[in-house]
């Protein structure tokens, strides 16, 4: 099955500054790569993902990139605000496999 | 959309009792699946439905749990004889299709004690 590795576990930036999670995966078959946020108490939400077949998307302060060649992809925040603190998860399979996440804080 | 629905939010109940968790998923939806997530492991897979039909339990801890999908708008999961160590937040979860995103229920936080 799907192995997933993601990184760091927690993370603390300065509000304004930029933030990266990293991760990793092992089947080369996989092709669906989501990011959740999941904010103490809640549920995980869908904020972004991205295809096999594209290398990089945006929207707004959110961005992802893919390698299916070294098979990584990442999320990066831009201009972080105090909202964005919350736990991040990565996923890929075809029935997905979660990262064991990052806690984001941002300092005001 | 009311998105997927669970039922309870919170469950406390003795060693030893029986747990019926309820989910219903988005109307459409072709998979649901079954999530718990613990501090210690993180979001795991416990089982999986396709049209109705249990795909892959091979996430289920033990023969204490089991669940059904008796039909496209609901499905259980049952923890019988429940014991301490079940105790964690069990998300379900349901996708439209192979290709699409899922979207999580807001959870059942079951405490045994």
């Amino acid at each position: 099955g799907e192995n997933v590795e993601q990184h760091p576990s927690t993370l603390s930036v300065q509000e304004g500054d930029s933030a990266v999670i990293k991760c990793t995966y092992s089947d080369s078959a996989s092709n669906y790569f989501p990011w959740y946020k999941q904010e103490l108490g809640k549920r995980p939400q869908l904020i972004i993902d991205i295809r096999s077949n594209v290398g990089e998307k945006k929207d707004q302060r959110i961005a992802v990139t893919l390698n299916k060649t070294a098979k990584h992809f990442s999320l990066h925040i831009t201009e972080t605000q105090p909202e964005d603190s919350a736990v991040y998860f990565c996923a890929a399979g075809r029935q997905l496999t979660f990262g064991s996440g990052t806690q984001l804080t941002v300092l005001p | 959309d009311a998105g997927v629905i669970q039922s309870p939010r919170h469950e406390v109940t003795e060693m030893g009792q029986e747990v019926t968790l309820r989910c219903k998923p988005i109307s459409g939806h072709d998979y649901l699946f079954w999530y718990r997530q613990t501090m210690m492991r993180g979001l795991e897979l416990l089982i999986y439905f396709n049209n109705n039909v249990p795909i892959d339990d091979s996430g289920m801890p033990e023969d204490r749990f089991s669940a059904k999908m008796p039909n496209a708008s609901f499905s259980t999961l049952k923890i019988q004889p429940s014991e301490p160590r079940d105790s964690a937040v069990y998300f379900c979860a349901s996708r439209r299709d192979i290709r699409g995103g899922y979207t999580f229920g807001s959870g059942t936080r079951l405490t045994v004690v």
